[in-house]
């Protein structure tokens, strides 16, 4: 079965510096990939996704995702943070074109001034 | 395009009493899905419908739990004698059959007291 890890449960950075989230994902098969983010309250948003193809992928906001087969690795990137990015990122796999999403554990981005 | 729907968006129970949770997918998408979000265990996926079918419901409790998609534009979810483990957000997704892109809805938050 497949599995999503989120190693770090936080995450602090500052206001315009870089930012990169962590994401490692278990599966033998082609993966499908996606990062969410869900505001207090709120329900999930897609970010990005990740299909069989150029292993960068760009998202919204200045977001971006690197696929690594080797590393079995999709991390999360951003150049410059705003303080609008302070949220809980979660990063999912799925083997199917349609079909159910295994989530990791979150990572929650605080942003400080 | 409204996005999924779910209502009510707060829910406070009596322990041993019924809920019931109401999703109304996006139009023309085929797919729904249910997760449970709570703190100590995360995004748990619970089960999925394709045209109204259920297809996997292997994350579904054994007892007390149930959804059914009665047509293609509303999912219930429904439990039964709710207990206090039973609090949680319940989070309903949507997703056409040509891409496994899900749209969250801004889930329900269940209270057993």
């Amino acid at each position: 079965a497949q599995s999503v890890t989120q190693p770090d449960a936080r995450v602090t950075v500052s206001e315009g510096a870089s930012l990169q989230l962590r994401c490692k994902y278990s599966y033998f098969g082609t993966p499908y990939l996606f990062w969410y983010v869900q505001y207090p309250r709120q329900g999930l948003q897609l970010l990005l996704k990740y299909y069989p193809g150029d292993p960068v992928v760009q998202g919204v906001n200045g977001f971006e995702a690197e696929f690594s087969k080797s590393n079995s690795s999709f991390h999360l990137r951003k150049a410059s943070v705003h303080w609008s990015d302070w949220a809980v990122y979660f990063c999912a796999v799925s083997t199917q074109v349609v079909g159910q999403l295994t989530f990791g554990r979150g990572t929650r981005l605080q942003v400080y001034a | 395009n409204a996005g999924v729907i779910q209502t009510p968006r707060h829910k406070v129970t009596g322990k041993g009493q019924e809920a019931t949770l109401w999703c109304e997918p996006i139009s023309g998408h085929s797919a729904v899905f249910w997760y449970r979000q709570t703190i100590v265990q995360g995004l748990e996926f619970l089960t999925y419908f394709r045209n109204q079918a259920p297809i996997d419901d292997s994350g579904m409790p054994k007892e007390r739990f149930s959804a059914q998609m009665p047509n293609q534009s509303h999912s219930t979810l429904k439990i039964q004698s709710t207990q206090p483990q039973d609090s949680a957000v319940y989070l309903c997704a949507s997703s056409s059959l040509s891409g496994n892109t899900l749209y969250f809805g801004e889930g329900s938050r269940l209270i057993v007291v």
